[in-house]
């Protein structure tokens, strides 16, 4: 069974750091690209990021960029997001996703999200 | 506002059918694939098509999508109250390089 389970979300204050990690089981990780989506509170999904399945690859929205870091570890079957200067607009629901919304295949499979609240 | 366009809501009856349109441009949707997202607030969101029309194992054919140039429409037959949710539309950029999704549309079954 695919699993994917979230952690690190929490309380941050402007202009802090967070990092975001995606454990990955039921599936080989290393052979699917990951991604991280966002929904802040009241609105849609939002893409931020995605890594290829070796990870030489990366790409983000420009809303993050420079500012967020996506990365994995293909030996511990784990996605990141380091997520640095924050600000009050990154208070959001983020979720890791099996897949890329740029792959046929589409995001395949979500987990359940980590809410992160950036405020003093 | 969101690369791709869709309706903010849309509603329909029991048992009927309803389509929900998803606009982009030449270099989103007339460039690649397009998927569809169902998402009920405060669970993970569900792929419910992929490559335009195709459907993940244990979606039923109740849910279908297709892509002409640069829109695509996802379908939903034989409504029932546990279709209500935020539906999204998704795609890969090639100019800008980034995913976008469309800005969700939420079905009602009255």
């Amino acid at each position: 069974e695919v699993q994917l389970l979230e952690s690190g979300g929490g309380l941050v204050q402007p202009g802090g750091s967070q990092r975001l990690s995606c454990a990955a089981s039921g599936f080989t990780f290393s052979s699917y690209a990951m991604t991280w989506v966002r929904q802040a509170p009241g609105k849609g999904l939002e893409w931020v990021s995605s890594i290829t399945e070796s990870g030489d690859k990366t790409y983000y929205a420009d809303s993050v960029k420079g500012r967020f870091t996506i990365s994995r570890d293909n030996s511990r079957n784990t996605l990141y997001l380091q997520m640095n200067s924050l600000r009050a607009e990154d208070t959001a629901v983020y979720f890791c996703a099996k897949g890329g919304v740029g792959r046929v295949q589409g995001l395949i499979y979500w987990g359940q999200g980590t809410l992160v609240t950036v405020s003093s | 506002q969101s690369v791709l366009t869709q309706p903010p809501s849309v509603s329909a009856a029991p048992g009927q059918k309803v389509t929900i349109s998803c606009s982009g441009s030449s270099s989103n949707i007339g460039k690649n694939s397009v998927s569809w997202y169902q998402h009920l607030p405060g669970t993970a969101p569900k792929l419910l098509i992929y490559d335009n029309n195709k459907r993940p194992s244990g979606i039923p054919d109740r849910f279908s999508g297709s892509k002409s140039g640069t829109s695509a429409t996802l379908g939903i037959t034989g409504l029932q109250t546990g279709d209500e949710a935020d539906y999204y539309c998704g795609a890969w950029d090639t100019s800008l390089s980034a995913g976008v999704f469309g800005g969700g549309t939420k079905l009602t079954v009255l």
